[in-house]
């Protein structure tokens, strides 16, 4: 079983359209929980992270992420999306007992004018 | 200004050649990943390295290996290139113990290998 599941691969919206793409982890995987995003031809950058505390991550850009222990899920959530938004954005937990990040297979969202 | 380099942007080898992909971090980090990325297969970690000349396999090193004779350098060798080896390659890095594993792990701008 996939240790960490990005739900959708492909995710189009309108601009100003809510969204939310969905992700759940497995036990085989910690609870350090991480949402990376890919802007067209550059690497993968930090998006927001949950180690422990309050449930609920915010990004600066608007996005936020809420940590569901009973749902094993880390949806990621912004209320209005810019076309700027566009790239794919990947869901990851740290493997349990060790430093290595488990990847999700990613989303493209892609925002429509 | 954290910095994650790797030495090419985009890379055209034949089928056997021997392939080496370098990355450089200014961070003073323990850790450094190899991971490819495939469409509709997200990020696999190839090799991990935690130390000077310390490694580790990770989930795909079949065709790989790598060296990491200083802090800052991380290469991946691909000894016998074959055509199932085109992919996106990317470099990461983090601090090592318990602050690696909370921490941000911070990419380069990836190497798109094709080989021919």
């Amino acid at each position: 079983a996939q240790s960490v599941t990005q739900l959708d691969s492909q995710v189009p919206v309108f601009e100003e359209a809510p969204v939310e793409l969905r992700c759940n982890y497995s036990s085989s995987v910690s609870v350090y929980l991480f949402w990376y995003v890919q802007y067209p031809n550059q690497g993968l950058q930090l998006l927001l992270k949950y180690l422990s505390g309050s449930t609920l991550v915010e990004s600066i850009n608007g996005f936020e992420a809420e940590f569901n222990k009973s749902q094993t899920s880390f949806h990621l959530r912004k209320p209005s999306v810019h076309i700027s938004d566009t790239a794919e954005y990947f869901c990851a937990a740290l493997k349990g007992g060790s430093e290595k990040l488990v990847f999700g297979k990613g989303t493209k969202l892609t925002v429509n004018p | 200004d954290v910095k994650v380099t790797q030495s090419s942007r985009y890379l055209v080898k034949r089928t056997g050649e021997k392939v080496f992909l370098e990355c450089v971090q200014d961070m003073d980090h323990e850790n450094m990943f190899w991971y490819r990325q495939d469409p509709g297969l997200g990020l696999r970690l190839i090799y991990f390295s935690y130390d000077v000349k310390m490694k580790e396999k990770g989930d795909i090193p079949e065709g790989y290996s790598v060296s990491r004779e200083k802090k800052e350098r991380f290469s991946l060798i691909l000894e016998s290139a074959s055509t199932n080896q085109t992919s996106m390659y990317l470099c990461a890095s983090t601090h090592g113990d318990e602050r690696g594993a909370q921490e941000t792990q911070y990419f380069g701008p990836g190497t798109r290998l094709l080989v021919l």
